[in-house]
């Protein structure tokens, strides 16, 4: 079973738009990663986030946690076609070994 | 620095068969895990290998079993096929022994095909 559950399941917006992508998840958590995947290829990772930190930037990503409420949200801001793929939430458990996954949110980008 | 590769891309297998799906980890990486995505899904974790050993264990049946080389190359085995078994199969690597606490560096994944 998922621990995680990504909202919405599938987004399709245009080019230079902002897209937002949203995890919670059930239990509690070392750190949440988010990973990009390509056309059913392998795994991209693209930010971690540590359960002790509110929210992390990288170029064009922005994330946020929300420990008390066991979510997480992605922005990507001034989308690009490239930007198309699937992406994933993941969390790391307390003493864990797995990284858990959500079903993913399948991000369209119009041209 | 080589990322992640993993052998084969592609396979067709029969219900019943045995497969081995194979993965070399990032330079300098000695743990390996495996996972399962289904068409549609996340990826599932089925098991993790340290130094050779087995150190964590998904909600997987025992005809999903695993090894890990001394160059901490790492391969998949899974007997008696079902269809259901047709997947993704991502093999990710990282840095001595940190587990789920850093970045898992996937490979591309083999595409198995269960007939």
């Amino acid at each position: 079973s998922q621990q995680g559950e990504e909202d919405p399941q599938a987004l399709s917006i245009q080019e230079g738009e902002n897209a937002t992508m949203n995890c919670s998840y059930k239990t509690s958590i070392n750190n949440l990663q988010w990973y990009r995947q390509n056309s059913g290829r392998g795994l991209v990772h693209l930010i971690l986030i540590r359960s002790n930190e509110r929210e992390k930037h990288s170029g064009r990503l922005r994330v946020t946690l929300d420990t008390s409420k066991k979510s997480s949200s992605l922005l990507i801001t001034a989308s690009r076609a490239a930007d198309t793929a699937s992406y994933f939430c993941a969390t790391g458990g307390q003493g864990a070994q797995k990284l858990v996954f959500g079903q993913g949110t399948r991000l369209t980008i119009n041209p | 620095e080589t990322g992640v590769t993993q052998s084969p891309t592609h396979l067709i297998k029969t219900r019943g068969q045995q497969v081995t799906l194979r993965c070399s980890s990032q330079s300098g990486h000695n743990t390996v895990s495996w996972y399962q995505q289904a068409l549609g899904q996340g990826p599932q974790f089925i098991f993790q290998y340290y130094r050779e050993e087995e150190n964590g264990r998904g909600n997987f049946p025992p005809r999903f079993s695993g090894l890990q080389f001394p160059n901490y190359s790492s391969e998949l085995n899974v007997n008696a096929l079902e269809l259901d078994d047709s997947a993704l199969y991502l093999c990710a690597s990282s840095p001595e022994g940190t587990g789920v606490y850093n970045e898992q560096f996937f490979g591309p994944g083999t595409r198995l095909t269960v007939l």
